[in-house]
């Protein structure tokens, strides 16, 4: 069962664009939402993380947006670059798991120059 | 600071061997898990550990083993390797509530 339902699959934008990628969750109890990059080869790094008790977080370029009642929360990366190019992976946990995270199934961003 | 370290980076296994992938954190974490990552799957929790002596299954644990005798490592046994074991592992730690710090993953093909 896929707890964390993560979108597009693959995004291509140009260089100084937005890019979004949206996550859908299905249990109420998780309460702590992280992005993570990865780029080829590399384990996933912590990118931005947010908790439910607050409806965005930005750090830089980047910036969650956390819909509670809905069971959604967003990533957006503004003023796109090359080097974003990588997979997101979106993930959910609960307070008492620590490490137990439910990942979603990934998006392979692309940025053009 | 070494972070997660993973050993070994690659390897080649035949069918029914066994093996252990290693996996080390030097940050104190009480929190350690195993992932296996698969092309459009995301990473999926194999199992894990909320402190030394204390492990759990999780969403696909069937061929692994583990245990937890320290803090710091954390290994995954491979019991009689299997083609469908063929992924890229990912070991992970973090303390209680926080953010899991990864290391760089073992790719694992079983011929």
């Amino acid at each position: 069962q896929q707890q964390v339902k993560q979108s597009p699959q693959s995004l291509i934008v140009q260089k100084g664009g937005i890019s979004i990628i949206n996550c859908a969750y299905e249990n109420t109890a998780f309460d702590y939402f992280p992005w993570y990059q990865q780029f080829p080869g590399k384990g996933p790094a912590l990118l931005i993380a947010i908790r439910p008790d607050v409806s965005e977080k930005k750090e830089g370029r980047f910036t969650i947006s956390f819909n509670k009642s809905a069971k959604q929360f967003s990533l957006h990366i503004m003023d796109s670059q090359p080097g974003d190019s990588a997979t997101y992976f979106c993930a959910a946990s609960t307070e008492t798991s620590g490490s137990r995270l439910t990942f979603g199934e990934g998006t392979q961003l692309t940025v053009n120059p | 600071n070494a972070g997660v370290t993973q050993t070994p980076k690659f390897q080649v296994l035949k069918t029914g061997q066994s093996m252990t992938l290693q996996c080390a954190q030097d940050m104190n974490h009480e929190y350690m898990s195993w992932y296996r990552q698969d092309q459009g799957m995301g990473l999926r929790l194999i199992h894990y550990s909320v402190g030394a002596g204390i492990t759990d299954q999780g969403e696909v644990p069937n061929g692994y083993n583990v245990s937890r005798s320290t803090t710091e490592d954390f290994p995954l046994r491979l019991l009689s390797a299997a083609p469908s074991q063929t992924s890229v592992y990912f070991c992970a730690s973090s303390y209680f509530g926080e953010a899991a710090f990864f290391g760089q993953g073992t790719r694992l093909t079983v011929v």
